[in-house]
């Protein structure tokens, strides 16, 4: 049981080009979100998704995108990259809201640059 | 909105001695509060919740946390800190509205041998 996988750990993008992180659960998890990390802020959610083939805007969306089109899959992209993109990226799933307590599993997290 | 707020940057503490972390939040229902853990490169872990029912929630590592709703607060406490304690920890409350959680910016906790 791997838990909350992150492909990549690491990555350095120049000004304007484009990637797309993955994240995968094997826990058969409803819920899937994206959070970014920077110093002093805490997490901020930029993404989440309530099940297979839906997403939602969380409370940083601007310049990224996201596909949920596998139950276990959620993808964040980033079209094109700017250096107030560069933090460290978290994925994380948990259970069905109606057991709204469940606590969230997060990934290992991806470091992204962007020069 | 909910939020969180975790007053101090960097909690220093001798090796043995009792551990606070403290969190106080906001909310427009009731809390569901939480308590994680991060190392260093390492994503975060759950310690422990706060969800009903007695206000002293005891979690993972030994460690607990009291819920005080006249304060609103929820600090996480160690009888007796580690060297291996020594982590980011992070705070966060879930409004009973939605389905979103609110993260405080994180403390980060040092044990000295």
């Amino acid at each position: 049981n791997a838990g909350v996988t992150q492909t990549p750990k690491f990555r350095v993008l120049k000004t304007g080009q484009s990637m797309t992180l993955l994240c995968a659960q094997d826990m058969n998890h409803e819920y899937m979100y994206w959070y970014r990390q920077d110093p002093g802020m805490g997490l901020r959610l930029i993404h989440y998704s309530v099940g297979e083939g839906t997403t939602a805007k969380g409370e940083v969306p601007d310049g990224y995108n996201v596909s949920r089109l596998k139950k276990q899959n959620f993808l964040l992209g980033l079209e094109s990259a700017a250096p107030s993109q560069t933090s460290v990226y978290f994925c994380a799933s948990s259970y069905s809201w109606d057991q709204a307590y469940n606590e969230q599993f997060f990934g290992p997290g991806t470091r992204l640059t962007v020069l | 909105a909910q939020s969180v707020a975790q007053p101090e940057d960097q909690v220093n503490v001798a090796e043995g001695n009792p551990l606070t972390v403290k969190c106080t939040y906001s909310v427009s229902g009731n809390p569901y509060l939480f308590w994680y853990v991060q190392y260093p490169n390492r994503g975060l872990q759950f310690l422990l919740k706060y969800i009903t029912g007695d206000n002293l929630v005891k979690g993972s590592y030994g460690f607990e946390a009291e819920f005080n709703k006249s304060q609103t607060s929820f600090h996480l406490k160690k009888p007796s800190a580690l060297v291996s304690d020594s982590a980011l920890y992070f705070c966060a409350v879930r409004d009973t509205g939605n389905n979103r959680l609110a993260f405080g910016k994180g403390n980060q906790v040092v044990v000295i041998p």
